[in-house]
């Protein structure tokens, strides 16, 4: 299988704690997006990567919350000192441009409890 | 990237086509239609796209009107597993960052 992973797929942490997840995106995409979805709602932008540069930071990524894609190939996003409000399920996707509809595709996600 | 407008729900018949629609009525030339579905604690999956032309893959079919102001997901052959959210997002895709933004889509259920 070539598609987008995430690492892990679950995890449960207590408040304050800090957590880390992994994407590794299809090979060649040079562009890494992350999204987070709450219950009921659709995906929400995070933030984007075009090889290891970040580009775009919503506001929705608070200081506590930091990405890198080292190498331009998988990425990481740090939650530090981890809030209740942080439960949700974080979306990677990565798309290959210049495909001029820059198509992204999507991972199965990490699901994140804060308790 | 341009609102779109779905129907909050629809049902669908097994072995029957569901036809989604969306409306898009203030698109920009440059932006394409995507359409997503999701189904249940997994991540969207891509299902179609499109910029003025009719689409068809192996999964669906996209219909946009002429004016490109709506357009209409064809499932010809619903099956159970079809059962999901499907979203409808106008997106400039390569010429802009290409960030997607979801609303709440429509929640379809395939019936026996």
């Amino acid at each position: 299988d070539t598609g987008v992973s995430q690492d892990p797929r679950h995890k449960i942490t207590k408040r304050g704690q800090n957590v880390t997840f992994r994407c590794d995106p299809i090979s060649e995409h040079n562009r890494l997006y992350w999204y987070r979805q709450t219950l009921g709602q659709g995906p929400e932008f995070l933030t984007y990567f075009q090889n290891e540069a970040q580009l775009e930071k919503s506001r929705l990524l608070s200081d506590r919350f930091s990405a890198e894609r080292p190498k331009g190939s998988f990425s990481t996003l740090e939650i530090q000192r981890t809030e209740q409000g942080d439960s949700a399920m974080y979306l990677c996707a990565s798309s290959l441009n210049p495909d001029r509809s820059d198509t992204q595709y999507f991972g199965p996600g990490t699901r994140l409890t804060v308790l | 990237d341009a609102k779109t407008t779905q129907p909050t729900s629809m049902d669908c018949a097994e072995g029957r086509a569901a036809n989604l629609p969306c409306n898009h009525s203030t698109i920009s030339g440059n932006e394409y239609v995507y359409w997503y579905r999701q189904i249940h604690s997994q991540g969207p999956q891509y299902i179609i796209h499109g910029l003025k032309n009719n689409e068809t893959n192996e999964m669906a079919s996209l219909i946009i009107t002429e004016d490109r102001k709506s357009s209409t997901l064809i499932l010809p052959h619903a099956t159970l597993r079809d059962t999901a959210v499907y979203y409808c997002i106008a997106n400039a895709g390569g010429t802009s960052y290409g960030k997607l933004t979801f609303g709440q889509g429509t929640i379809l259920t395939v019936h026996p």
